[in-house]
C-alpha cells in the first residue's frame, strides 16, 4: 500500500522569505511523486512531478521540489514567497511498480504568506 | 476547450434523497476519477474509470455508484444520501499515457441535512 504524510497542517511565512512544505511517502516500489495546489473554491492544479532522474525538479510559478530517497521525502520549496502563493498544497504518490492507477494524496498543508 | 466541468456547483439534499453529479471533459482523456475532499483528510478516491463502459472502486466507494456510458462523461450517483456524504466532490481526468498529471474540475459542494 502507498501512503503520503504531510506533517504540517499550516505553514506561515513572510513574503520574500523562502518557504518549505514537507512531504514524506511510503511505497513498495519506485515512486512517482507530485505536488498539486488548490486555490479557494477551485479544483487542484498540477505543480510539478518527480518520475526519475535529477532529484531537484522544477515546476510552475517558481516552485521546486527535492526528492530524497533515503529520507523518503519530497519537500516543496520556493526561494522567495509571494502573497499570491497562499493556498492549500497537496503532495501525492503513485507506485509505478504495480497495477495501481490512482494517486494517493496527503491531507494537505495550508500555506499562508504574510505581507 | 473547457477542460473538466462539473454540475451542479452546489446542492443541498435531505437524508434519503438521491442525486447525480455530472462530470464532463473535452480533452479525450481515457481515465476519469471521482474524489471527495474532507477537512484534514485530503482527497479520497471514490470510483474511477479507465475507459468508456468500465468502472472500478476506489478507497471509499460505499454509498456511491458511477457510470461511464460516454467517454467524455463520468456520473456519480448517490441513491440514498446520508449526512456522512456531506463533502466537496471533485472529478478529474487524465490521458492514458500521462499518468502523472490529472486535470481537476472546480468541485461540487454537497450538503446532506
Amino acid at each position: 500500500a502507498q501512503s503520503v504524510a504531510q506533517p504540517e497542517d499550516q505553514v506561515n511565512v513572510a513574503e520574500g522569505n523562502p518557504l518549505t512544505v514537507k512531504c514524506t511517502y511510503s511505497v513498495s516500489g519506485n515512486p512517482y511523486l507530485f505536488w498539486y495546489v488548490q486555490y479557494p473554491n477551485r479544483g487542484l492544479q498540477f505543480l510539478l512531478k518527480y518520475i526519475t532522474g535529477d532529484n531537484l525538479v522544477k515546476g510552475s510559478y517558481g516552485f521546486e521540489a527535492e526528492f530524497n530517497k533515503s529520507q523518503t521525502s519530497f519537500h516543496l520549496k520556493k526561494p522567495s514567497a509571494l502573497v499570491s502563493d497562499s493556498a492549500l498544497y497537496f503532495c501525492a504518490v503513485r507506485d509505478n511498480s504495480g497495477s495501481a492507477r490512482q494517486l494517493t494524496f496527503g491531507s494537505g498543508t495550508q500555506l499562508t504568506v504574510l505581507p | 476547450n473547457a477542460g473538466v466541468t462539473q454540475t451542479p456547483k452546489f446542492r443541498v439534499l435531505k437524508t434519503g434523497q438521491s442525486m447525480t453529479l455530472l462530470c464532463a471533459q473535452d480533452m479525450n482523456h481515457e481515465y476519469m476519477y471521482w474524489y471527495r475532499q474532507d477537512p484534514g483528510m485530503g482527497l479520497r478516491l471514490i470510483h474511477y474509470s479507465v475507459g468508456e463502459g468500465t468502472t472500478a472502486k476506489g478507497e471509499v466507494p460505499d454509498g456511491y455508484n458511477v457510470s461511464r456510458l460516454k467517454k467524455q462523461n463520468f456520473l456519480l450517483g448517490l441513491e440514498s444520501a446520508a449526512p456522512s456524504q456531506t463533502s466537496v466532490y471533485f472529478c478529474a481526468s487524465r490521458h492514458l499515457d500521462r499518468a502523472y498529471e490529472q486535470y481537476f474540475g472546480p468541485g461540487t459542494r454537497l450538503t446532506v441535512t
